[in-house]
């Protein structure tokens, strides 16, 4: 059974069109976190979740809307794509309490988005 | 948050003991050590943490040093399949660095 999962795997699409970005996790963890890896292979944080909740929000533009429709799922939404967001996303999970501090995390397998 | 430097990259050869360093000289009381690897297309991958201690578990070893600005994160047998970047995080910072690229050579 998949820990953490993703769809869609690849991403390509033209600029300015919308795209979501689904995530899963089965492993009844209460965060969940999205992250954004660029070229050079810097892997950055952007979104944090606890039970629905938004707890960390770094400095992303705001075309970018995370979604936590329930604590297993939490979906990315991207708005007037752009040709610097391509890279590769991964979602993530741990169980920790919403200081949003590290403890072990779950990666999913990466969504690679390529905009042109 | 306390930054960590680790060097580009090390060379292994298969089945020797790979020895990873990381420097983390501004670590506080606190903030626990945590390493990843990301093997190339995939997620990364949680390897093990500690604090003040020496731990082990199935996959590594993690000496922090006393003083606990370094650590050093030891695969006893490394195999072709341990080729990946390695991560070693301050806990707290939530960006990753470019890591070490270990390369297990046969």
């Amino acid at each position: 059974d998949t820990a953490v999962s993703q769809t869609p795997k690849y991403l390509v699409t033209q600029m300015g069109n919308d795209k979501s970005i689904k995530c899963e996790q089965n492993l009844g963890h209460d965060t969940m976190y999205w992250y954004k890896q660029d070229s050079k292979k810097f892997l950055k944080i952007m979104f944090s979740y606890n039970n629905k909740e938004l707890i960390i929000n770094e400095t992303v533009p705001n075309r970018f809307s995370p979604k936590s429709p329930d604590k297993a799922h939490l979906n990315l939404h991207i708005n007037s794509l752009e040709l610097g967001d391509s890279a590769v996303y991964f979602c993530a999970s741990s169980q920790n309490p919403r200081t949003g501090g590290w403890e072990t995390q779950y990666f999913g397998p990466g969504t690679r988005l390529l905009v042109l | 948050d306390a930054k960590t430097t680790q060097p580009p990259s090390m060379d292994c050869a298969e089945g020797r003991a790979a020895n990873l360093p990381c420097n983390h000289s501004t670590i506080s009381g606190n903030e626990y050590v945590y390493w990843y690897r990301q093997i190339h297309s995939q997620g990364p991958q949680y390897i093990i943490h500690g604090l003040k201690n020496n731990e082990t578990n199935e996959m590594a070893s993690l000496i922090i040093t006393e003083d606990r600005k370094s650590s050093t994160l030891i695969l006893p047998h490394a195999t072709l399949r341990d080729t990946a970047v390695y991560y070693c995080i301050v806990r707290g910072k939530l960006t990753f660095g470019q890591g070490t690229i270990l390369t297990v050579h046969p």
